[in-house]
Formats: structure tokens, sequence, C-alpha cells
């Protein structure tokens, strides 16, 4: 049931873009998207709701295709701060339990 | 705002002690708290749904007697992990939904890194 996350690792450099995607076998309720430095606890970014999309942040963006089943992150103009890796927590439970299964992570890391 | 606090940040214990790590929403009431397990480089992992005033419910595969769960009030949750043994070794991290405001976000403390010797 752990979705899965594409690509597993980028390298960018400042400026640059990057989409980092999050592909369930299972029919999505709710999509929430976190960013981890090293050491750190999850940040959260946004949510994406079963219907409808949220935005937490301007050059970071989201989607959510609820038929294919995945989430598309979107880094625009990225900078040295995006570094980290992202995970998606995904929510199968149409009930809201907030109960979150998460991807394996994709590292980003942005050079100058 | 949205701020989740954990204590204590680092524990090192011996093998067959107990350790008690203690998850607060600093700003804001939680009902619902959950528990996170991460190993290096890898996942979260989700042990267990703290309900205030109730039960804690535990996923497939978590020991409810190895790690008891209280959520006592709106703001804090515990998690003790009985008669630790290295294998536990791990980063514990909590996660809180605020009541209201539709209760879809989390957000989560800064984790608990547990060294079992």
């Amino acid at each position: 049931q752990q979705p899965v996350q594409s690509p597993q690792a980028v390298i960018l450099r400042e400026g640059e873009d990057a989409v980092i995607n999050c592909s369930s076998s299972k029919a999505l309720y709710s999509v929430h998207w976190y960013r981890q430095k090293h050491g750190e606890a999850p940040v959260f970014l946004m949510i994406l709701l079963k219907g409808g999309e949220q935005k937490g942040h301007e050059k970071i963006s989201a989607s959510f295709n609820e038929k294919k089943q995945q989430s598309s992150l979107y880094l625009t103009a990225s900078q040295l701060s995006y570094s980290g890796t992202y995970f998606c927590g995904t929510d199968l439970d149409s009930s809201n339990t907030g109960k979150l299964i998460f991807g394996q992570g994709t590292t980003l890391q942005v050079k100058p | 705002g949205a701020v989740v606090s954990q204590h204590p940040s680092r524990v090192i214990c011996k093998s067959g002690t107990s350790v008690k790590i203690e998850c607060r929403s600093l700003d804001f009431q939680a009902t619902t708290m959950f528990w996170y397990r991460q190993f290096p480089k890898q996942s979260l992992m989700l042990m267990a749904t703290s309900n205030e005033g109730s039960k804690a419910t535990y996923e497939q595969g978590v020991e409810k007697d190895k790690f008891l769960i209280n959520h006592a009030s709106l703001t804090l949750s515990t998690l003790t992990v009985t008669s630790a043994h290295p294998e536990d070794s791990s980063f514990y991290i909590c996660s809180a939904r605020p009541v209201g405001g539709g209760g879809y976000e989390q957000y989560f403390g800064p984790g608990t890194r547990l060294t079992v010797t």
C-alpha cells in the first residue's frame, strides 16, 4: 500500500525546476506533502484533497489526479533551501482518519 | 503557529529499561496525535493513532504492550517504550492534527532519537 515516489533522488542547480511524483495502487482521498531535512522533523508543505487542492507555498505547487491515483509536486526556480527529502503521505480512508502512509522519499539536492 | 514539541530530543537507555517520550501541541489543541517511527534514510512508518480520552489504535505488527500510548489532554500524548531492546533504537516522531479548520493537516514534532544499549 506504500505509495511509490519518483525519482528517488535528483540534483539541481539553483533556479532549475523539478517534479516529484507520488503514485498509489489504491484510491487516494488526500495527499500530503512534506519536506524533511536531515535529523529534523518533516515540515508540512501542502495537502491536496479529493476533488480539490490547496497550495502551501508560492513556488511550490502540486496536482492531484484522482483517476490515476497519483500526485505531483512542482518546485520552480529552486533555491538552496529546497534541499532535503520530500515525502508524500497518502490517506486511503474516506473517513479522514488522518492515518498517512508515506512514500519512500525523494532526496533533492540543490547546488549553487 | 502549529508548533509541536517533543521531549526528550535524544535519549540513551540500557536494555530492559523503559523510556517515555512526550509530544505536545504548543499553540493548538489536538484530539488526534500520531506516532511514527523512522529508521535511517527510510520513510516514516505509522505506529499508532492516539485519541484524547480513548485508547490508542495500533497498526498491524506494532506491539501495544511494548509501546504504551497515553493521550491525557488535548495538548499532550506520551509514548512509553517498555523493556527497551537495541532493536527499538530509532527516530520516533509524533504529529498532531489541530481541532477544527477542516482537520486534514498534520504537524510534526522534531522527533526523539532513542538509542538502546
